[in-house]
């Protein structure tokens, strides 16, 4: 099975600082990177994909992703009490695929203090 | 997106016995998964519910403990069959609806096993 390596934490922050969650993962030909959001008793749900190279913002997250050295960051402008959670980061099990089944990391938890 | 109902949401069992989940999309969808997620744990994959076929287990999981149906594009159901206390657990329904979109997940059922 591939290794999706995250810290897991946890990490704290205050508010309005940036939050930086990192994700290492193993098979060098891995295609697509999903971040997850989980709230304490909740479903996971998508925040972020990032398929290329290089960085993709959507709001107050970026996504960063560097396939040479098999990192994949997410990192969380201006962060909000309301971001803690736990974040999942994610890859697809079937080797240059860029859908399909997932392998989870264990989640890195984030706290933000006000 | 499309919205996935899961049920029961949570039930309390008696080792030995065994509990349907359900999982109904309010859409057709081209791939339905299974993930559980042990209690401060991530996900991991159980299988891939095949539409009109043997669904396709993970490493670890096998279709006695696990059986799984997905008789048509929008439903699927896993049994955890011959309950015990390690089975105790969130289980999870995710569903991918093709158009290259990432897969999102239900509510989850929340399955402890006494």
């Amino acid at each position: 099975q591939k290794e999706v390596e995250q810290n897991s934490g946890p990490l704290s922050v205050p508010e309005g600082a940036i939050a930086s969650l990192n994700c290492t993962y193993s098979d060098r030909v891995s295609q697509s990177f999903f971040w997850y959001r989980q709230y304490s008793g909740k479903s996971p749900e998508l925040i972020m994909s990032i398929y290329s190279n290089g960085d993709k913002e959507d709001g107050r997250f970026t996504a960063q992703l560097n396939k040479a050295s098999q990192y994949v960051s997410l990192l969380i402008r201006d962060s909000q009490p309301s971001d803690s959670a736990t974040y999942l980061c994610a890859i697809p099990a079937d080797r240059g695929s860029t859908l399909g089944r997932l392998y989870f990391g264990r989640g890195t938890q984030l706290t933000v203090w006000p | 997106s499309a919205v996935i109902s899961q049920k029961p949401s949570r039930d309390i069992c008696q080792r030995g016995t065994s509990l349907t989940i359900q999982c109904q999309v309010d859409s057709q969808v081209t791939m339905m998964f299974w993930y559980r997620q042990q209690p401060g744990q991530s996900l991991t994959l159980i299988a891939t519910a095949n539409q009109g076929s043997e669904a396709t287990y993970e490493s670890g999981f096998v279709i006695d403990k696990f059986p799984i149906s997905r008789p048509n594009l929008t439903f699927s159901t896993l049994t955890v069959s011959n309950m015990s206390p390690e089975d105790s657990s969130i289980y999870l329904c995710s569903v991918e609806q093709g158009l290259n979109q990432p897969q999102h997940f239900g509510d989850g059922t929340r399955l402890s096993i006494l």
